[in-house]
C-alpha cells in the first residue's frame, strides 16, 4: 500500500522560501499525478497546483503563479514544492496528495485524490 | 475558474438521522469530475465519493454521492458517531482543481 510521507514542521521568514517533500513509500508514482494542497488555520482546503511526472508537467492555481514550483525526483519517488516571498498568511498544513489519470481532448489530467501526506507545518512569522 | 459553492455551512443533526449536503458550481462540471472528501481534526482528508456517484475503496455504503452539471449531492443515509466531521467538494475536470468552502456536519 503506497503511502505519502512529508517532511516536517517548519518555521519561515517573511520574504523566505520553504521545500516541502513529499516521498511515496511501498510504491511509485510515476503513472500518477501529484498535487499540493494547503489548509490555513481553522480555514478550508485550498488547491495550489500540481505535477504529472511522466510528463514532467507541472500546473499551478493563479493565486500562486509566480510564487510556487513543484518538481519531482522520479529515481528517489519524490516530489517537492518550494513556495517563495513567504508572508504571515502562508502560515498553513501544506499536504501531498496522489491521483490516478484521465485522459481527454489529448491531455490528461488528475482524478481523485486517494493518497494523502500526513501534512507539513509551515508557520511564516518573524 | 470554477467556484464551489458548499451548503448548508454547518449541519447539525443526531445519529441515526440522514445528512444531505450539497454542493454548487459556478459552471458546469465536466463529465461529472466531482469528488467528496471527509476531514477530521488533526487529519488528512479522505477520498469518499469521485466521479460524483462511485464510492471509493473501503467506503461504507451509507455515502452516496449525486448530480450533474452544476448541482451535486452526498448523502449519509444513517449518521453514525464516526461521520461527523468537515465535508469537502472539489471539482477535477479541468487543469484547476478547486474545492468547496466546505460543511461542517456536528452532532445535535
Amino acid at each position: 500500500q503506497v503511502q505519502l510521507v512529508q517532511s516536517g514542521a517548519e518555521v519561515k521568514k517573511p520574504g523566505s522560501s520553504v521545500k516541502v517533500s513529499c516521498k511515496a513509500s511501498g510504491g511509485t508514482f510515476s503513472s500518477y499525478a501529484i498535487s499540493w494542497v494547503r489548509q490555513a488555520p481553522g480555514q478550508g482546503l485550498e488547491w495550489m497546483g500540481g505535477i504529472i511526472p511522466i510528463f514532467g508537467t507541472a500546473n499551478y492555481a493563479q493565486k500562486f503563479q509566480g510564487r510556487v514550483t513543484i518538481t519531482t525526483d522520479e529515481s528517489t519517488s519524490t516530489a517537492y514544492m518550494e513556495l517563495s516571498s513567504l508572508r504571515s498568511e502562508d502560515t498553513a498544513v501544506y499536504y501531498c496528495a496522489r491521483a490516478g489519470l484521465y485522459c481527454s481532448g489529448g491531455s490528461c489530467y488528475p482524478d481523485a485524490f486517494d493518497i494523502w501526506g500526513q501534512g507539513t507545518m509551515v508557520t511564516v512569522s518573524s | 475558474e470554477i467556484v464551489l459553492t458548499q451548503s448548508p455551512g454547518t449541519l447539525s443533526l443526531s445519529p441515526g438521522e440522514r445528512a444531505t449536503l450539497s454542493c454548487r458550481a459556478s459552471q458546469s462540471v465536466s463529465s461529472s469530475y466531482l469528488a467528496w472528501y471527509q476531514q477530521k481534526p488533526g487529519q488528512a482528508p479522505r477520498l469518499l465519493i469521485y466521479g460524483a456517484s462511485s464510492r471509493a475503496t473501503g467506503i461504507p455504503d451509507r455515502f452516496s454521492g449525486s448530480g450533474s452539471g452544476t448541482d451535486f449531492t452526498l448523502t449519509i443515509s444513517r449518521l453514525e458517531p464516526e461521520d461527523f466531521a468537515v465535508y469537502y467538494c472539489q471539482q477535477y475536470g479541468s487543469s484547476q482543481g478547486t474545492f468547496g468552502q466546505g460543511t461542517k456536519l456536528e452532532i445535535k
